[in-house]
């Protein structure tokens, strides 16, 4: 049963680029999210992804948006990159069901660096 | 008054000890509860959920909820050095948000 996966693992960027980070969700799952975790704090929640649409969004600015494609898979995509979103970024997955029952599942992370 | 809130610990235990880890949540209509455990430079892994007010027992750990002092905690048995990681704590309320929102963690240390 093949988990999430996600990619790459690691990034390097400077101030001002862009980069996309790639998910693939778990087995069977159809809804992905993006969270953004800094040292020492627990996951912010940035966006869901559900049949291809944004279904939820949290506060975070317009830099961040993201897609999801046919196949369930999503990308995060980040421009103009500050050195404050230097974070691990987490993908989790979940199956669409009551919307408080749905379980997330998390991938390995992309650790991004700003410099 | 952070949403979800727990003591950040090191909360340190002797080997075979219960390690009891606690949070707490300020939105009251909240409806679900996950405890996940995050190893140092690694990404959060499902422990349990729960639902329902009362406890709920899956091998070693009991996830313990009471929505009317909306609080939730989770108690690991015999614990082992192994069990020696950040433990978080996510709410899903059910006001039509469907993020999950955590709490900092509590770093749990097992002495040998």
């Amino acid at each position: 049963d093949a988990g999430v996966t996600q990619s790459p693992t690691h990034l390097i960027k400077t101030r001002g680029q862009q980069v996309t980070l790639r998910c693939s969700p778990k087995s069977g799952h159809d809804t992905v999210s993006w969270y953004q975790q800094a040292l020492g704090q627990g996951p912010q929640f940035i966006f869901q992804y559900y049949e291809e649409e944004e279904r939820q969004r949290g506060n975070f600015p317009d830099r961040f948006s993201g897609h999801q494609f046919p196949n369930y898979s999503s990308e995060l995509n980040v421009n103009a990159l500050l050195l404050g979103d230097s974070a691990l970024y987490l993908c989790a997955s979940s199956l669409v069901g009551t919307e408080y029952q749905e379980t997330q599942y998390f991938g390995p992370g992309t650790r991004l660096l700003v410099l | 008054q952070k949403e979800v809130e727990q003591n950040s610990g090191p909360l340190s235990v002797p080997e075979g000890a219960i390690a009891s880890l606690n949070c707490t949540y300020s939105d009251r209509v909240s409806q679900s509860f996950f405890w996940y455990r995050q190893y140092s430079g690694k990404s959060p892994e499902l422990i349990m959920s729960i639902y329902s007010n009362g406890d709920k027992e899956d091998g070693r750990f009991t996830a313990q909820l009471n929505k009317a002092s909306q609080y939730v905690s989770l108690l690991i048995r015999d614990s082992q050095p192994s069990d020696s990681a950040t433990y978080l704590c996510a709410v899903n309320s059910q006001t039509g948000r469907r993020a999950l929102t955590f709490g900092s963690g509590t770093r749990l240390q097992v002495q040998p």
